[in-house]
């Protein structure tokens, strides 16, 4: 079954630490991995995308990387500030025995970091 | 601005009553997606359009209808099957179905059963 996890479930930080949020999935026959953040009762924010041919994308102060043997990618946060609080959810666009895809959603890491 | 609009933000359903939320896009993409968040939970997709005139089940279809008569639109109908329709709802598109590019979302409709 493909399925993606999110450990932590949550995490609660102090402002200007760095941090990483991790993500796993069960079947390494990807198109890519994209990560997202949501606001309370909003919708989701596209942050970066990672082909499964890519090993890491960066964009300010967030970096993913993608280890796709082993089934896991990382967002580092540097330098993490107040505003980056939010729910960040990783989602896998999984290759379909025959044919097409689909994109399999964590359950995502809900951040705080506090002043 | 090109994006993805839903509507409306908030929507309340007696029991008994289907209701249509809305989704229109203005990226010209082919491929548009619902999906349903509850609390602890990933987000699970109900229905897919690859293309204008086509849209498929995805894995809790039951209690849904869509429809996409128009590249722009894809609106969801929670029916009066549908047993536990309060919920996140989020509407999403990719520029192809066979696409290897960025999925964008709308800002949600939260639907609650009065």
């Amino acid at each position: 079954k493909q399925e993606v996890t999110q450990i932590p479930a949550a995490l609660s930080v102090p402002e200007g630490e760095n941090l990483v949020l991790n993500c796993s999935f069960t079947d390494s026959a990807i198109y890519n991995l994209q990560w997202f953040r949501q606001d309370p009762g909003k919708g989701l924010t596209s942050l970066l995308l990672i082909q499964s041919s890519q090993r890491e994308q960066t964009s300010g102060r967030l970096n993913a990387s993608l280890d796709k043997s082993s089934g896991r990618s990382t967002l580092y946060i540097a330098a993490s500030q107040p505003g980056d609080s939010a729910t960040y959810l990783c989602a896998v666009r999984y290759i379909l025995t025959g044919g097409g895809n689909k994109l399999t959603f964590g359950t995502g890491t809900q951040l705080k970091v506090e002043l | 601005d090109g994006g993805i609009t839903q509507s409306p933000k908030y929507l309340f359903r007696k029991e008994g009553q289907n209701v249509t939320l809305s989704c229109e896009q203005n990226l010209n993409h082919d491929a548009m997606y619902w999906y349903r968040q509850d609390p602890g939970q990933g987000l699970r997709l109900i229905y897919y359009s690859q293309i204008v005139n086509d849209f498929q089940k995805g894995d809790i279809a039951e209690g849904y209808s869509v429809s996409r008569e128009k590249k722009e639109s894809f609106p969801l109908t929670v029916t009066s099957a549908q047993k536990n329709p309060t919920a996140f709802y989020l509407c999403a598109s990719t520029q192809r179905w066979d696409s290897n590019g960025l999925a964008f979302f709308g800002q949600g409709t939260r639907l609650t059963v009065v």
